[in-house]
């Protein structure tokens, strides 16, 4: 299975602060990586896919990159609606594999 | 839109099962596969397994011994059977759709807790 190992486990950030959250693959993994926001009581939601892609209706402050099996996924500024857990999956091989997750909570 | 539905409350060594009802959209389109991913109380998210509109499937190796996920095309639904549970079973259950070429999870169900206790 291939290990996605995500960092930091949480943070605390202010509004309007620019946010950053990494996940390492244990292999390559060419860019079939997503990144997903969850709240408390909801469904995962969908934010970028395919490493940098952001998906429809997401706003663009949130934006993805890779750098060989780095991938980052960056709040460029922080809104109160973003406070959340975050998760990285990868889809390169099965099993699907999910990072441990970012909670990003307010400072 | 995706919906759970099955029992919230399982015994120990029994199954669960839980129906997924497709709406909006025709499960038996060539772009996605069907799946499940699950949270346990304060955990992290895990994937169970898929299924394709032909029956084909993918699941956790992990989970492949107690697993069976089965669709039902003329119902536009899709089934989840998890056998022997334990209480390491309880979590939240999603239902999702999965892309088939590129794997990510664009859609999902609201989720719904199955708790195993006797």
């Amino acid at each position: 299975d291939i290990q996605m190992t995500q960092s930091p486990s949480s943070l605390s950030a202010s509004v309007g602060d620019r946010v950053t959250i990494t996940c390492r693959a244990s292999q390559p993994i060419s860019s079939y990586l997503h990144w997903y926001q969850k709240k408390p009581g909801t469904a995962p939601k969908l934010l970028i896919y395919g490493a940098s892609s952001l998906q429809s209706g997401v706003p663009s402050r949130f934006s993805g990159s890779e750098s060989g099996t780095d991938y980052t996924l960056t709040i460029s500024s922080l809104q109160p609606e973003d406070f959340a857990t975050y998760y990285c999956q990868q889809s390169y091989s099965n099993p699907l594999t999910f990072g441990g997750g970012t909670k990003v909570d307010i400072k | 839109q995706l919906q759970e539905s099955g029992p919230g409350l399982v015994k120990p060594s029994e199954t669960l099962s839980l129906i997924c009802t497709v709406s909006g959209d025709s499960i038996s389109t060539t772009s996605y596969h069907w799946g499940w991913i699950r949270q346990p109380p304060g955990k992290g998210l895990e994937w169970i397994g898929n299924v394709y509109f032909t029956g084909s499937t993918d699941y956790n190796p992990s989970l492949k011994s107690r697993l069976n996920i089965l669709v039902d095309t003329s119902k536009n639904q899709f089934s989840l059977e998890l056998s022997s549970v334990t209480a390491a079973d309880t979590a939240v259950y999603y239902c999702a759709r999965r892309g088939k070429r590129f794997g990510y999870l664009d859609l999902w169900g609201r989720g719904t807790l199955v708790t195993v206790s006797s």
